[in-house]
């Protein structure tokens, strides 16, 4: 079945820095990658997500990378403020499996200091 | 994007009784939704995912006598935790989304229930 791997687990930045997120997959079928941000006791909220058919997205300062060749895709996240301090996780998901069931990365925890 | 509420937020129990958790799609029919538990740092886990009108579809490991799952409709979901013991003490998280729509994959996710089972 579908493998998703997150690195690193955590990650400090300074505060106007840029925080960079990395996945790889193992399904070859997957075709959609969203990315979310959970705050401590919440659930998590979709920040952005792309699908197989194309590279690249971005939404101000977030933008996510995607090469499905390697079967990675990235996370990155500029001006980084202390706000964006939460856990991130990235998932996949195929249309045929199981009605679009996610299947989550690890996590990193993301912490930008003022 | 849509919202998804879950009640109660947060249910204190006692060993050996039963906890109902809703999950209700606000602004639009969520033909699948799908049932998480997290642990302290940790990732999601998926449960089951639950069609509406049908019986749900349970991960390897998960007891389907143990967590009751009922979809009876496309804005609600209920999860039951049975005869719950203290290490079923969780973050619960519920995710809704049609995967007949045009953003098939999409889930969007409640905002979690704290179980704590004393």
């Amino acid at each position: 079945g579908e493998n998703v791997e997150q690195h690193p687990s955590t990650l400090s930045v300074q505060e106007g820095d840029s925080a960079v997120i990395k996945c790889t997959y193992s399904d070859s079928a997957s075709n959609y990658f969203p990315w979310y941000k959970q705050e401590l006791g919440k659930g998590p909220q979709l920040i952005i997500d792309i699908r197989s058919n194309v590279g690249e997205k971005k939404d101000q300062r977030i933008a996510v990378t995607l090469n499905k060749t390697a079967k990675h895709f990235s996370l990155h996240i500029t001006e980084t403020q202390p706000e964006d301090s939460a856990v991130y996780f990235c998932a996949a998901s195929s249309r045929n499996n199981q009605g679009g069931k996610l299947i989550f990365g690890q996590g990193t925890e993301l912490s930008v200091k003022p | 994007g849509a919202v998804v509420s879950q009640h109660p937020s947060r249910v204190i129990c006692k060993s050996g009784t039963s906890v109902k958790i809703e999950c209700r799609s606000l602004d639009f029919q969520a033909t699948t939704m799908f049932w998480y538990r997290q642990f302290p740092k940790q990732s999601l886990m998926l449960m089951a995912t639950s069609n509406e009108g049908s019986k749900a579809t349970y991960e390897q490991g998960v007891e389907k006598d143990k967590f009751l799952i009922n979809h009876a409709s496309l804005t609600l979901s209920t999860l039951t935790v049975t005869s719950a013991h203290p290490e079923d003490s969780s973050f619960y998280i519920c995710s809704a989304s049609n995967p007949g729509g045009p953003n098939y994959n999409e889930q969007f996710f409640g905002p979690g229930t704290r179980l704590t089972v004393l």
